[in-house]
Order: C-alpha cells, then sequence, then structure tokens
C-alpha cells in the first residue's frame, strides 16, 4: 500500500511570513495526526482528527497555526505569520483505528527553516 | 501532560556490542511503542507492548514494558551499522483521544 505522502519536503521562508503543508494519508485511515519535532527532540502532537473532525488540538498555537481536514481524506496545516522558533519538521501520520495497538504511520515530513 | 524520559540521549558504541535504552514515565500508559527513525524519514514502528512485564523479542531487539505499565527498556544484542539512528519511545494514554507521547529520543551510532 502507498504511504503517507507530505509536500513540500523543504521549506524555507522569513519570518513573519505564511507557510502550507499538505498531507495525503493512507487510503482509509480515519485518523490522522500533526506533529512538530525540533531538532533534538521527539515529536510532539499539534493536532489530531477523526475523519473530518478535530479530536485534539490543546497544542496547537492557534494564533499562528491552523489545520483542516476537508472531506476527511487530505489535510493541510498553515503557518501564518511563522517565527523563528517554528523552524522544525513536520510530520503528518495516519492510522486505522482498529482495537488498542494501531500503529501509526508516518510520512517523511516537511522540514522548515525560517530564516 | 504525560512526560516520558528516555536515557542515554546519545550513544556510541562499537559494532558486536550490547547496549540497553531507557524509556520512563510517572504515568502510566495503556500501550507502549517504540520507533526507529531515520535521518530525512518519519519514524517507523518496531513494536508496541500492551501487557504490564511483556517481554517481545524481534531478532537481536529485546523490548520489555514495566509491570506498572509506566517504562520500558530497549536491548539490543550485538549491535550492527544498520542499527544506527534515533529510538523513539512513545506512550499511549488511556484517555478517549488515545494520545500518543514521545519521548525525546536516543540516538545511537554503531560504529564499524
Amino acid at each position: 500500500e502507498a504511504g503517507v505522502a507530505q509536500s513540500p519536503r523543504y521549506k524555507i521562508i522569513e519570518k513573519r511570513q505564511s507557510v502550507a503543508f499538505w498531507c495525503n494519508p493512507i487510503s482509509g485511515h480515519a485518523t490522522l495526526y500533526w506533529y512538530q519535532q525540533i531538532l533534538g527532540q521527539g515529536p510532539k502532537l499539534l493536532i489530531q482528527f477523526q475523519n473530518n473532525g478535530v479530536v485534539d488540538d490543546s497544542q496547537l498555537p492557534k494564533d499562528r497555526f491552523s489545520a483542516e481536514r476537508l472531506k476527511g481524506v487530505d489535510s493541510t496545516l498553515k503557518i501564518q505569520p511563522a517565527k523563528l522558533e517554528d523552524s522544525a519538521v513536520y510530520l503528518c501520520a495516519s492510522s486505522a483505528d482498529r482495537g488498542l495497538v494501531w500503529p501509526q504511520h508516518f510520512g517523511d515530513g516537511t522540514r522548515l527553516s525560517i530564516l | 501532560t504525560q512526560l516520558l524520559e528516555q536515557s542515554p540521549q546519545f550513544l556510541s558504541i562499537q559494532e558486536g556490542e550490547n547496549l540497553t535504552v531507557y524509556c520512563n514515565s510517572s504515568s502510566v500508559f495503556s500501550s507502549l511503542q517504540w520507533y526507529r527513525q531515520e535521518p530525512g524519514e518519519g519514524p517507523v514502528l518496531l513494536v508496541t507492548v500492551v501487557t504490564g512485564g511483556e517481554v517481545k523479542k524481534l531478532k537481536r531487539l529485546t523490548f520489555q514494558f514495566g509491570d506498572a505499565r509506566k517504562d520500558s527498556s530497549l536491548h539490543i544484542t550485538a549491535a550492527q551499522p544498520g542499527d544506527t539512528g534515533l529510538y523513539l519511545c512513545a506512550g499511549r494514554s488511556s484517555g478517549s483521544a488515545r494520545q500518543l507521547t514521545f519521548g525525546s529520543g536516543t540516538q545511537l551510532t554503531v560504529l564499524p
């Protein structure tokens, strides 16, 4: 099966600019996650969708970050305006949600650099 | 917020040596997963442990879940250069959202 697709792979912008990331999960996976991974740290959950509804966005900086998952499939994550501390890899993951031990399948991420 | 602490943060060993990575928390998790991440890629699931005291083996890798489901360890026997990578533990809460909390990772380098 095809994996989680993310684009772009790399993005360089100046602070205060806007940026958007796109994610296409594995077909049939109901749950989609966006994580932020700062260099030297583990991934931090930003937002979790179940189909097209938000399950958890408690760690999403809502003053500058937004995300949507239209029609319960693809998702976009936007940052507006970007700050220097937003430099990180943004990972998208999806899972099938069958039982207690369902795995999350990750994309290769978008590496964002803020100048 | 549930926190997972991993140790050591960095580990550099020679090929053929054994090593253990630890993952500790003060919180109880319904399950715990171990992932490996290579540069430029997303984490890939290695194993999931669910029952307190559970031990799982994956070739040269042995995973153990603590009896109280608050900690876990990963032991690698006779490490190989191909084992190099960032090892992440991730605990799943028992809440309705079933959130996954990641540790800070252990960067393992196995030298030939």
